[in-house]
């Protein structure tokens, strides 16, 4: 039992290329989250996902797009990565209101993505 | 939408010491959670509190579900050098399907 892993671990992007950041979780959970952690300003919600094919914005979500095809699997892409997209992105997964603890969240170990 | 506000933003102890830190909100919440982040970790549920006025403990951390909902409290007791992070409050409205998050508490410890 893995919990949420996260793929890549690190990554550089040059300005305007794009990427897919990868999340999986094996609890078997509803909801699916990603947030983005920078220095001082806590963690932000950028998309997330109460079930499978369905997806809401969060807190900070213009630059980003997320899909839900499986149950257990929430990506986030970048279209065209800028500076500003530079920042620790965490993914987290809690069990949703069919579970007893619904809204605990798990997170992942983190990607952290640098754009130059 | 909802705020929460984390004090303090830091703090500098002593090992041994005891540690007290808390969250406000202007909303009234149904769930507290309590998380701690170790550097170049993801952050790590601590404490979940669904209840007004609830009292969780978990080894020498305990936490409080304040009486007016829009409050909880987490006290470390005789602070270890593990203990340096930073923790996360995290509040959830009523019929709200995501959380929200304080700024965190860096600690510190002196050995």
């Amino acid at each position: 039992n893995a919990g949420v892993t996260q793929t890549p671990k690190f990554r550089v992007l040059k300005t305007g290329q794009s990427m897919t950041l990868l999340c999986a979780q094996d609890m078997n959970h509803e909801y699916m989250y990603w947030y983005r952690q920078d220095p001082g300003m806590g963690l932000r919600l950028i998309h997330y996902s109460v079930g499978e094919g369905t997806t809401a914005k969060g807190e900070v979500p213009d630059g980003y797009n997320v899909s839900r095809l499986k149950k257990q699997n929430f990506l986030l892409g970048l279209e065209s990565a800028a500076p500003s997209q530079t920042s620790v992105y965490f993914c987290a997964s809690s069990s949703g209101t069919g579970g007893t603890v619904p809204y605990e969240q798990y997170f992942g170990p983190g990607t952290r993505l640098t754009v130059t | 939408g909802q705020q929460l506000n984390q004090s303090p933003q830091s703090m500098f102890i002593q090992e041994g010491e005891d540690v007290s830190m808390n969250c406000t909100s202007s909303s009234i919440f149904n769930t507290w959670l309590w998380y701690k982040q170790d550097p170049g970790e993801g952050p790590v549920l601590l404490i979940a509190l669904y209840k007004a006025g609830e009292l969780t403990s978990n080894g020498r951390l305990t936490a409080q579900f304040g009486i007016t909902r829009k409050d909880s409290f987490l006290n470390i007791s005789a602070s270890i050098p593990s203990d340096v992070g930073i923790y996360f409050c995290a509040g959830r409205v009523q019929g709200a399907q995501k959380l929200v998050f304080g700024q965190g508490t860096r600690l510190t410890i002196n050995p």
